[in-house]
Formats: C-alpha cells, structure tokens, sequence
C-alpha cells in the first residue's frame, strides 16, 4: 500500500511566522505535489515537483515556497504566514509522466493550518 | 479560470436513492476524467475514472457517464448508502506528460438513512 504522511494534522500558528509543511511517501514516486483545500474551491495546486531539487509552480504558488532534498519528502514553506493561509493542505505523490490507474496521485491526510 | 466546474456543491439523497454529481470541462486537450471521494479527516482517494473513448463506465454502484461533444461527464451513485456520505471531487488532465490533475470545486454527499 502506497502511504502520504504528513508531519502535523493540525497546526496553529501566528501571522508572520515562518511555517513548515512535511511529506514522505513511500513508494519511491518521482513526483509530489502540494494543494491547498478550501469550501467552495475544490483542490488548488501550489506547487509539484517532478524530481529532486526540481519544482514547478501550480496555480497558486504566491507566498509559498518549496523543497524537495530527497525523493521521498516534500516540503512546503510559508515564508510569512497570513491568515488569508488558514486552510487544509494536502500532499499527494505519483509516479510516471502518464495519467491513468497506474498512475494515480495518493494523497496525505492533510494538515489543518489555522494562522490568527 | 476554473477549467472544470462541479455542481451541486452541495447533496442530499435518501438512502437508496441516487446521487447525480455534474462536471463540465473547458480543455479539449483533456483525456482523461478520475472521480475522487474523501471522508472527513483523510485524503482524497481515486474512487473510478473514464477516458472519452467511452460514453459510461460502471464499476458497481458508481457510473461515470460522459458526453465528449458537450465537455460534460458526470458521477451516478445508484442504490446511495450512508456509507457513501463523503466529499466527491472530478478532476481531469492529459495522458502523456502528465503531472497536474485539475480539479472541480467538490460536492459534499450527505446520505439521509
């Protein structure tokens, strides 16, 4: 069974904090993604990486930034927290360039970010 | 822009009855169509998915029914049990060089026993 973890499932931080988001998969994928969740909005991408040390921008990559050091974990950094960040984020990780069963994206179980 | 559109947000079926979640997509480039489901505190999880070579797929009670010249395909859940109360998200993207799902904005079952 593939396996997304992520670091915290709840986190409450200040405004101006610099904040960490964690993800190891297990399963050796080449790729990893960050989204954010919100009511309404369905599942935004932030940010994915195709590789160690390679990231490409997502749809809403302002105010984040991410690091990938390891083929297994996927960091996703809020530089200056703001509360305009409170959300659910979720990582998933997939393997291959195709799309289809085989190639499906697993997701974490997210983490909670509350920033007052 | 959103590229794909999902309604109702929001659905409330009786047990047994059936559920009916709607998506239309703007990229014709898109080839292929994964429904997702999440349960409250988990991660979304791929639930069945349909290329537009085919007009349905059935995989037990859930069907996906898709119309190629009108963008649109949706998510039958027949015989909905309470079991199936859960967030469902569509999603699309292409086959080859394929990295980014794009997803609708989800619509929250709720199954009445």
């Amino acid at each position: 069974d593939v396996k997304v973890t992520q670091s915290s499932r709840y986190l409450v931080k200040r405004t101006g904090e610099k904040v960490f988001l964690e993800c190891v998969q297990d399963m050796d994928h080449e790729n990893m993604f960050w989204y954010r969740q919100d009511p309404g909005l369905g599942l935004r991408l932030i940010y994915f990486s195709y590789d160690v040390k390679m990231k490409e921008k997502g749809d809403i990559p302002e105010g984040y930034s991410v690091s990938r050091e390891k083929k297994e974990r996927f960091s996703l950094i809020l530089e200056s927290a703001s509360t305009n960040q409170t959300s659910m984020y979720l990582c998933a990780s997939k393997k291959g360039r195709l799309a289809g069963i085989s190639y499906e994206q697993y997701f974490g179980p997210g983490t909670r970010l509350t920033v007052t | 822009q959103q590229q794909v559109k999902q309604s109702p947000q929001s659905l409330i079926v009786q047990k047994g009855g059936i559920s009916i979640i709607n998506c239309a997509y703007e990229n014709t480039a898109f080839d292929y169509f994964p429904w997702y489901q999440q349960f409250p505190g988990k991660g979304p999880a791929l639930l069945i998915a349909i290329r537009p070579d085919v007009s349905e797929k059935k995989e037990g009670r859930f069907t996906i029914s898709f119309n190629k010249s009108a963008k649109q395909f949706s998510l039958h859940i027949m015989d909905s049990q309470p079991g199936d109360s859960a967030t469902y998200f569509c999603a699309a993207t292409v086959t080859y060089g394929a990295q980014k799902l794009v997803f609708g904005q989800g619509t929250r079952l709720t199954i009445n026993p």
